[in-house]
């Protein structure tokens, strides 16, 4: 019962490619998140969307954008790539007004920027 | 700054002992904490929520304390089994309308056969 889908587990792109990654919850979460993840660093929140076309920036938002056109897509773009955004991406999503935030994760998307 | 800290040296354990694991938090009074399990190339699931009032927290093998003295939250895996290996991240939460978790860098668990 897969609730939160990413739809690329590994990508290798060039520096300077535009890069979307799209992340779909089958839950009917308001909230949506995309984190990356770094050894040593834990997860950082890049952006997060408490509603459609609504978007929040986190702590390390430089570099990249958002999209929320649906209330069910999140997508995360990073509009020129750079080896330092070379990382794992997590999106996740939660309800509102649980008041706890447990997440929903995906699989992950592995990007590799050359 | 807020923080979590996590040992991020690999915990490496015989089957069937308990495994305990730590999370401390400095500069801030979180409203919970929360446990999450990673494997290798996965994302993060949810284990188990503990809130300020509360002092334990169980789930079948697992335990979870939070001791607002200590700043510290402890995880325990009684009776642990290899298929426990695996990265377990602690995650801190204000409680009020911020939806931002503060995430430790996890610990890896090495459970030998």
């Amino acid at each position: 019962d897969v609730k939160v889908t990413q739809s690329s587990r590994y990508l290798v792109k060039r520096t300077g490619e535009k890069v979307f990654l799209e992340c779909v919850q089958d839950m009917d979460h308001e909230n949506m998140f995309w984190y990356r993840q770094d050894p040593g660093l834990g997860l950082r929140l890049i952006y997060f969307s408490y509603d459609v076309k609504m978007k929040e920036k986190g702590d390390i938002p430089e570099g990249y954008s958002v999209s929320r056109e649906k209330k069910e897509r999140f997508s995360l773009i990073l509009e020129s790539a750079s080896t330092n955004q070379t990382s794992m991406y997590l999106c996740a999503s939660t309800p509102a007004g649980s008041g706890a935030n447990v997440l929903t994760f995906g699989a992950g998307s592995r990007l590799t920027v050359l | 700054s807020q923080k979590i800290e996590q040992n991020s040296e690999a915990l490496n354990i015989q089957e069937g002992k308990t495994a305990t694991l730590t999370c401390n938090y400095t500069n801030y009074s979180p409203a919970y904490l929360q446990w999450y399990r990673q494997d290798p190339g996965r994302g993060p699931v949810f284990l188990l929520l503990i809130r300020e009032n509360e002092k334990e927290k169980r789930k079948e093998r697992l335990k979870v304390t939070f001791d607002t003295t200590l700043k510290q939250s402890l995880f325990h895996i009684t009776a642990s089994q290899p298929a426990d290996s695996a990265t377990y991240l602690c995650a801190s939460g204000r409680g009020d309308s911020s939806y931002k978790l503060i995430f430790g860098s996890g610990t890896r668990l090495l459970v030998r056969p």
